[in-house]
């Protein structure tokens, strides 16, 4: 399958824990962005990458959160002094180079389920 | 400033009768608009995609969506529902093809 990959699939982790997630996109794709989905609700953007550079964070993402793309492929998110809060399914998407007149459709990977105790 | 609204969070169809979603949307720009479809413990899965070119769009599964810029709208239909077309769908709009905006989802039951 070559499709969008994350792990874990699921994490339990106690409060004041550092979490990171990995997701790697598809192969070739030279966007890759993080969204945040809680219960009953859209996935919100959190940021995302081209190539290996962050080009847009949203005000979501607070000074716990930092992701990293260092070699333009696979993605980390990490999550400091986790809160009850942050508990929530962790998308990651890519999508191919943009091409002007073509919004580039993005392909989801399956999430990370965080549940903070 | 972009936004979604879905205008119901919960349709209920019987199985071959017809379904309707309903979405409008608030966009600064000519926008790109999406449907994605959320299955339990799956991952989102595009539906369709509307890209400036004709204003009726065909997706998988017999789905399908008319654009109306005129009323903001995005409205996805299908015209025989199927009990496996049960599953989450949210409404999506983006400005500049980056970062997507969704809604809050409508979660369709299909009644056999």
């Amino acid at each position: 399958d070559t499709g969008v990959s994350q792990d874990p699939r699921h994490k339990i982790t106690k409060r004041g824990q550092n979490v990171t997630f990995r997701c790697d996109p598809i192969s070739e794709h030279n966007r890759l962005y993080w969204y945040r989905q809680t219960l009953g609700q859209g996935p919100e953007f959190l940021t995302y990458f081209q190539n290996e550079a962050q080009l847009e964070k949203s005000r979501l993402l607070s000074d716990r959160f930092s992701a990293e793309r260092p070699k333009g492929s696979f993605s980390t998110l990490e999550i400091q002094r986790t809160e009850q809060g942050d508990s929530a399914m962790y998308l990651c998407a890519s999508s191919p180079r943009w091409t002007s007149g073509n919004q580039e459709t993005q392909y989801f990977g399956p999430g990370t389920r965080l549940l903070v105790l | 400033a972009q936004s979604v609204t879905q205008l119901d969070s919960h349709v209920s169809v019987s199985e071959g009768t017809p379904v309707l979603l309903r979405c409008n949307y608030s966009s600064s720009y000519s926008p790109s608009l999406f449907w994605y479809v959320q299955h339990p413990n799956k991952g989102l899965q595009l539906l369709l995609k509307y890209t400036s070119a004709a204003t009726l769009v065909k997706g998988i599964n017999g789905f399908e969506a008319e654009f109306k810029k005129s009323e903001t709208s995005f409205h996805l239909t299908k015209p025989s529902a199927h009990m496996s077309d049960a599953a989450e769908y949210f409404c999506v709009v983006t400005p500049y093809g980056n970062q997507f905006y969704f809604g809050t989802g409508t979660s369709l039951t299909v009644i056999p």
